[in-house]
């Protein structure tokens, strides 16, 4: 029943690791995202794919790559990981209607600890 | 420039009155939407009202409502009879040129707290 989910929940992982958070909908939605909110709970957008083309990417380390294997699916892989990466990624997902500007429907989030 | 401006770190509000949260936005494009979510404790983000810079009525949803007012560019987030679960981070935030496509920016988000 979940509309998007992400997985896992939490992360707790070694400065220099390399990690990967996967994000799943069932709404039918076209489009999906991936923010990053940081302990001051500032939501910042990071990526979104359009039927799995990229077409937002912010200035982001390119430590971070994201793939979108078709529509329903949106993971993140995080290269070589720092402190300051710590945060809560949230997953977001929206369906594309040309003259329509719909709500995205977020995940649930996942912590990432970095030590 | 910020894109969204939120004001009030904090609010407090008792249980069954009303409170407005502020939200003022900055864009130079004629076409935008401003929608408000809201984070309880759990973490999750909810969304709760979508207001388009065209419509020229006040967006209502249940006990939400938003006050837009375009020529001052603010939209504030209206919760009336206040209810505890109403306790939560609430974020507003903008995307410019009226497509889900764009960038959807975020305020630095308001802490409302519902007292008995």
């Amino acid at each position: 029943d979940t509309a998007v989910s992400q997985t896992p929940k939490y992360l707790v992982t070694q400065m220099g690791n390399d990690k990967s958070i996967k994000c799943e909908q069932n709404l039918g939605h076209d489009t999906m995202y991936w923010y990053k909110q940081d302990s001051k709970k500032f939501l910042k957008i990071m990526f979104s794919y359009n039927n799995k083309e990229l077409i937002i990417n912010e200035t982001v380390p390119n430590r971070f790559s994201p793939k979108s294997p078709d529509k329903a699916h949106l993971n993140l892989h995080i290269n070589s990981l720092e402190l300051g990466d710590s945060a809560v990624y949230f997953c977001a997902s929206s369906l594309y209607q040309p003259g329509r500007d719909n709500e995205q429907f977020f995940g649930p989030g996942t912590r990432l600890t970095v030590l | 420039a910020q894109k969204i401006t939120q004001t009030q770190p904090g609010m407090f509000v008792q249980e069954k009155e009303a409170v407005t949260l502020d939200c003022t936005y900055d864009t130079s494009d004629p076409s935008y939407g401003l929608f408000w979510y809201k984070q309880p404790s759990s973490g999750e983000m909810i969304f709760l009202i979508y207001q388009g810079s065209y419509d020229q009525q006040n967006a209502t949803e249940g006990r939400y409502s938003l006050n837009f007012q375009k020529a001052r560019k603010s939209a504030n987030l209206v919760i009336s009879a206040s209810q505890l679960g109403d306790s939560a981070m609430y974020f507003c935030a903008m995307r410019e040129g009226g497509s889900t496509l764009g960038r959807l920016y975020f305020g630095r988000g308001t802490q409302l707290t519902v007292w008995p």
